[in-house]
């Protein structure tokens, strides 16, 4: 079976500090690695994925994930906080070999100015 | 284009109705899928398909049928709507196994039974 873990419900930085939210994974297989965000009274949109590749992953909004295989870690950073990226990230995993994708709980950024 | 398109936005029930909420998308995608909401539980999987004709049970399925007749449609059923079901509703979609692989989602549906 696979899952999930965000550990934090909360994040809290303030405008232009680097943001970091956690997520820890497992999975049998290969593990195919996302991360989403919610913005509030917004449906939710793809930020970037890890398949394959570069451990280092870019996506949109000036966000990027680290793969860390060793940790089972997937962490979303961001160098420079705004009051915009205010929202709810999901964490998301599916074994290679199977298409179910699992989400974790969820972690609710607050970047206050 | 107009992507994934879920009906109703809002939906109250009462104990024992049935009812079917509806998802469709138009960007050729085989898998879809659903979720629920729930606060500090994530998103949850429902059901899901990876093409027309083929359906399986994801995380939390007791309660839910589905079925995918076409590519385009993929409709939940709540047989007999209990109170814990509800929730926020999003349907989702994707082409399968892809470099371009990412969900595209509906804009929910908020369910309350009462």
């Amino acid at each position: 079976a696979q899952s999930v873990a965000q550990p934090e419900d909360q994040v809290n930085v303030a405008e232009g500090n680097p943001l970091t939210v956690k997520c820890t994974y497992s999975v049998s297989g290969n593990p195919y690695l996302f991360w989403y965000v919610q913005y509030p009274n917004r449906g939710l949109q793809f930020l970037l994925k890890y398949i394959t590749g570069d451990n280092l992953v870019k996506g949109s909004y000036g966000f990027e994930a680290e793969f860390n295989k060793s940790q089972t870690s997937f962490h979303l950073k961001k160098p420079s906080a705004l009051v915009s990226d205010s929202a709810l990230y999901f964490c998301a995993v599916r074994d290679g070999g199977d298409y179910k994708l699992s989400f974790g709980a969820g972690t609710t950024v607050t970047v206050r100015a | 284009n107009a992507g994934v398109t879920q009906t109703p936005k809002f939906q109250v029930l009462k104990t024992g109705q049935s009812m079917t909420l509806q998802c469709a998308q138009d960007m050729n995608h085989e898998y879809m899928s659903w979720y629920r909401q729930d606060p500090g539980m994530g998103l949850r999987l429902i059901h899901y398909s990876v093409g027309a004709g083929i359906t399986d049970q994801g995380e939390v399925p007791n309660g839910y049928n589905v079925s995918r007749s076409t590519t385009e449609d993929f409709p939940l059923r709540l047989l007999s709507a209990a109170p814990s079901q509800t929730s926020v509703y999003f349907c989702a979609s994707t082409k399968k196994g892809t470099v371009n692989e990412k969900l595209f989602f509906g804009s929910g549906t908020q369910l309350s039974v009462l």
